[in-house]
């Protein structure tokens, strides 16, 4: 079954913590990994994506092929980083996609 | 560019009745996907429409249709509501199908509340 599963419902972390929001998939194939963010009183915006390799805003992702895994990672978090974070998953073929639950972070000062 | 717009933001409806939703993709975008947010879950693909025609469909019963028109606009149409279809409706404009790992963009959705 293609499934995206976030464990984590919330996160609450200080600011100048470091952040990690989890994102475990299963998927036939080799999919494309995504995080999507909603910030409060926005869409849903595009974070970063996995065949981009690159850092946005200071978050990075890594995806582990072995541990099915794409986690969301940012070394010191900031206030304005808090949102609604979902990870998601699309086939080569398709820009349909698969998302997870959501993972709410708040950055406290 | 005002992005992906939707309409109407919000609308109430009772049981058995039908709606219909709006969506007008980003400029220059062809492609477009409607997504089902039930209140705490994260958005499930409905069905994706491309040069008029759906192509692809998530695991939704037929009472969910839709249409693009030749201006790349899009209705999402439910008939035969139920309580269970009440949720926040995205509507998400891409060229991307043809892109590998390419970026959806949304609209703020339609809430739809059945009663």
């Amino acid at each position: 079954a293609q499934r995206v599963t976030q464990p984590e419902k919330l996160l609450s972390v200080f600011k100048g913590a470091p952040v990690e929001l989890k994102c475990n998939y299963s998927y036939s194939g080799s999919p494309e990994l995504f995080w999507y963010v909603q910030y409060s009183r926005q869409r849903l915006q595009l974070l970063l994506r996995h065949i981009s390799r690159e850092s946005i805003k200071g978050f990075t992702a890594d995806l582990n092929k072995g541990e099915t895994s794409f986690h969301l990672k940012k070394p010191f978090a900031q206030e304005e980083d808090s949102a609604m974070y979902y990870c998601a998953l699309s086939g080569l073929s398709t820009d349909k996609l698969i998302f997870g639950t959501g993972t709410r972070l708040q950055v406290f000062p | 560019d005002a992005g992906v717009t939707q309409s109407p933001t919000h609308l109430i409806k009772t049981r058995g009745q039908q709606v219909t939703l709006r969506c007008s993709p980003k400029s220059g975008h062809d492609t477009v996907s409607w997504y089902q947010q039930a209140l705490g879950q994260g958005p499930q693909f409905i069905f994706q429409y491309y040069e008029e025609e759906e192509r692809q469909r998530g695991n939704f019963p037929d009472r969910f249709s839709g249409h693009q028109f030749p201006n790349y606009s899009s209705e999402l149409n439910v008939n035969a509501l139920l309580l269970g279809d009440s949720a926040l409706y995205l509507c998400a404009s891409s060229l991307a199908w043809r892109e590998v790992g390419g970026e959806l963009f949304f609209g703020e959705g339609s809430r739809l509340t059945v009663l």
